[in-house]
Formats: structure tokens, C-alpha cells, sequence
């Protein structure tokens, strides 16, 4: 299996424009999270989906944030308008609730700077 | 405020020593995780141990989990260079759907050769 996979690895904007964050997660997982990290805030948790559905997005940190699954094997994070603030490495990880496994598997992550 | 917190922030040892890094966190769980993320890279996972569990290896990581104190210590001993990495724990409490998990702060761990 390829594992989690996110692109683009690395993205560079300037303040204002539109971001697109992907991911694929691995093939059997219905769970999937999106993760920002920063220095300063540590691995927060921004939304997770639990078979395509958004169950928990209290993390996002404002409209700006928007996040779909249009099917299991698909997820893309936005950022509308960007700013130099969303600069972090953004990760999203997968996993499977069927079967009782509770481990999450990150993909690469995404390092995003808005200049 | 982060469910897990980790103590201490950073450690640096000698190859060939022994590592321990504490966790603690505030409300019932399901289970602990600790994780391990090297330098620009994505979270992998360790070890799981679950809230009926105290102790718990995994090759030369050791676990263990107090739930009277709400806290869990991993311990890596031997230490390589290749250990030198950033160590998260991470809470599954039981009221999260899904699998959602908290993690602590972290600990930056150099093992120096």
C-alpha cells in the first residue's frame, strides 16, 4: 500500500490567494483527519470525516477553512483568501474503526507558506 | 488546554542510553498512543496501550499506563541515533466518534553519538 498520500508536498502563495490541500487516503480506511502544525500551536486537529462525513470541525480555525470528502478515497482542504498566518505544515491521516484499530497513519504533510 | 501534555519538552542523551518521557492528561480514555515524528516527516505510530493495560513492550520501547495518576511514561532504551526524533502521546477518550485523537505538545528527543 502507498499509504497516505497529500500534494502538493510543498506550496508557496502570497496572501489573498485561494489553496488547495489534497489528500488520498489508504484504501480500506473510512476515517480521515486534517492536522495543522506549527511551533507555536503544536498538532491541532481541524476536522475529521468518519465515512465521508464531517463529524467533528470545531478545530477549523474560521470561514476562511473549508474542507470536503466527495467520496472514500478523496479529501481536499481550502484556504480562502490565504494568509501569512495559515503558514504551517498541514498533514492528513486515515484510519480504519471497522476492524477496532484506533491508529491514525499520517501521509507526508503539506508545508504551506504565505508570503 | 491539550488533553496529553508531555514532560520534558526536550531531552538529550548519549547513544546507548535509556530515554523516558512522561505523558499526563485530564480525562477518562480509551486507550494512550505515542507516536513518533522525525524532522519533516509525518507521525508514526508506536505503540497503543489500552485503559485495562498497565504495561506494554514493543521491542525496545516499554509503556506504561497509570489511570489513577492519568499518566503514561515510554520508555526507549538503548538509544540509537536514529531515535533522535519529536515523541507524541496521543488520548482515544471514549466519547470520540470515530477514532479522533488529542495529542500532547511533545518531546524533542537528541541522541547524540
Amino acid at each position: 500500500d502507498a499509504g497516505v498520500i497529500q500534494s502538493p508536498r510543498h506550496e508557496v502563495t502570497e496572501m489573498g490567494q485561494e489553496v488547495t490541500l489534497r489528500c488520498k487516503p489508504i484504501s480500506g480506511h473510512n476515517s480521515l483527519f486534517w492536522y495543522r502544525q506549527t511551533m507555536m500551536r503544536g498538532l491541532e486537529l481541524l476536522i475529521y470525516f468518519n465515512n465521508n462525513v464531517p463529524i467533528d470541525d470545531s478545530g477549523m480555525p474560521e470561514d476562511r477553512f473549508s474542507a470536503k470528502m466527495p467520496n472514500a478515497s478523496f479529501s481536499t482542504l481550502k484556504i480562502q483568501p490565504s494568509e501569512p498566518r495559515d503558514s504551517a505544515v498541514y498533514f492528513c491521516a486515515s484510519s480504519n474503526d471497522r476492524d477496532h484499530e484506533e491508529t491514525q497513519y499520517f501521509g507526508p504533510g503539506t508545508r504551506l507558506l504565505v508570503l | 488546554s491539550q488533553q496529553g501534555e508531555e514532560d520534558p519538552q526536550a531531552l538529550s542523551i548519549q547513544e546507548g542510553e535509556n530515554a523516558t518521557m512522561n505523558c499526563s492528561y485530564k480525562t477518562s480514555i480509551n486507550n494512550l498512543q505515542w507516536y513518533r515524528q522525525n524532522s519533516g516527516r509525518g507521525l508514526v505510530h508506536l505503540i497503543l496501550i489500552r485503559s485495562n493495560e498497565r504495561e506494554k513492550h514493543s521491542g525496545r520501547l516499554r509503556v506504561t499506563l497509570d489511570t489513577s495518576k492519568k499518566s503514561s511514561s515510554l520508555l526507549i532504551t538503548a538509544s540509537r541515533a536514529a531515535d533522535t526524533a519529536s515523541y507524541f502521546c496521543a488520548t482515544h477518550t471514549r466519547k470520540a466518534a470515530g477514532n479522533k485523537l488529542t495529542f500532547g505538545g511533545g518531546t524533542r528527543v537528541l541522541v547524540k553519538p
